[in-house]
């Protein structure tokens, strides 16, 4: 069965700190990975990372991704309070239109 | 301004009772998608529709239903079959299925009692 794990399930750091989060997964054919922010409502879409395009940089925020390991990480550096969300991470395969998605990381980030 | 809206933001419905949750894009995507979150688990798919007359069965689509006869509206009900209809409910697109991101709306947070 398709799985997405990611770890920590919740993390507080103080600013200024990096973070890294983890998103582990199995699942048949992989074709592409997302990272999302969800601070209250809507998922915000960060990355997408796929065998062509394994990472991603956006000002404080990077992603790659390791397909022989099977696994990605997100990492934060100089956090501010403005990141405190929980960030999801989704996996998609190939032959199929769906994303499974893991049950995401709950990041607190104090002043 | 393009995006995806929901309505309405909060639902309080009776047991037994249908509901319709509203989601409009217009980002001119031919791909939508609708999923649950329920708390401590990941977001799971109800349906989804590839383009416009179109949809399929996600993961966990008893007791739900769908029309997608406009390619801006994708429509989802909760029918009194659904035994656990208290959820928040996420609204998605993409230019199209497959390996596109997936823009959400706001949501729609239902209560059954």
């Amino acid at each position: 069965e398709d799985k997405v794990v990611q770890s920590p399930l919740s993390l507080v750091v103080h600013e200024g700190d990096t973070v890294t989060l983890n998103c582990s997964y199995e699942v048949t054919n992989f074709r592409s990975l997302l990272w999302y922010k969800q601070e209250k409502k809507a998922p915000t879409f960060l990355f997408m990372l796929t065998s062509s395009g394994i990472e991603k940089k956006s000002g404080r925020l990077s992603s790659i991704l390791d397909k022989k390991e099977l696994f990605s990480i997100l990492n934060i550096t100089a956090t501010q309070t403005g990141d405190s969300a929980v960030y999801l991470c989704a996996v998609g395969s190939s032959g199929t239109y769906k994303y499974i998605f893991g049950t995401g990381t709950r990041l607190k980030v104090l002043a | 301004d393009g995006g995806i809206t929901q309505s309405p933001k909060y639902l309080f419905r009776k047991e037994g009772q249908n509901v319709t949750l509203s989601c409009e894009q217009n980002l001119n995507h031919d791909a939508m998608y609708w999923y649950r979150q329920d708390p401590g688990q990941g977001l799971r798919l109800i349906y989804y529709s590839q383009i416009v007359n179109d949809f399929q069965k996600g993961d966990i689509a008893e007791g739900y239903s769908v029309s997608r006869e406009k390619k801006e509206s994708f429509p989802l009900t909760v029918t009194s079959a659904q035994k656990n209809p208290t959820a928040f409910y996420l609204c998605a697109s993409s230019l199209k299925a497959g390996a596109y991101e997936q823009y959400f709306g706001p949501g729609t947070r239902l209560t059954v009692t």
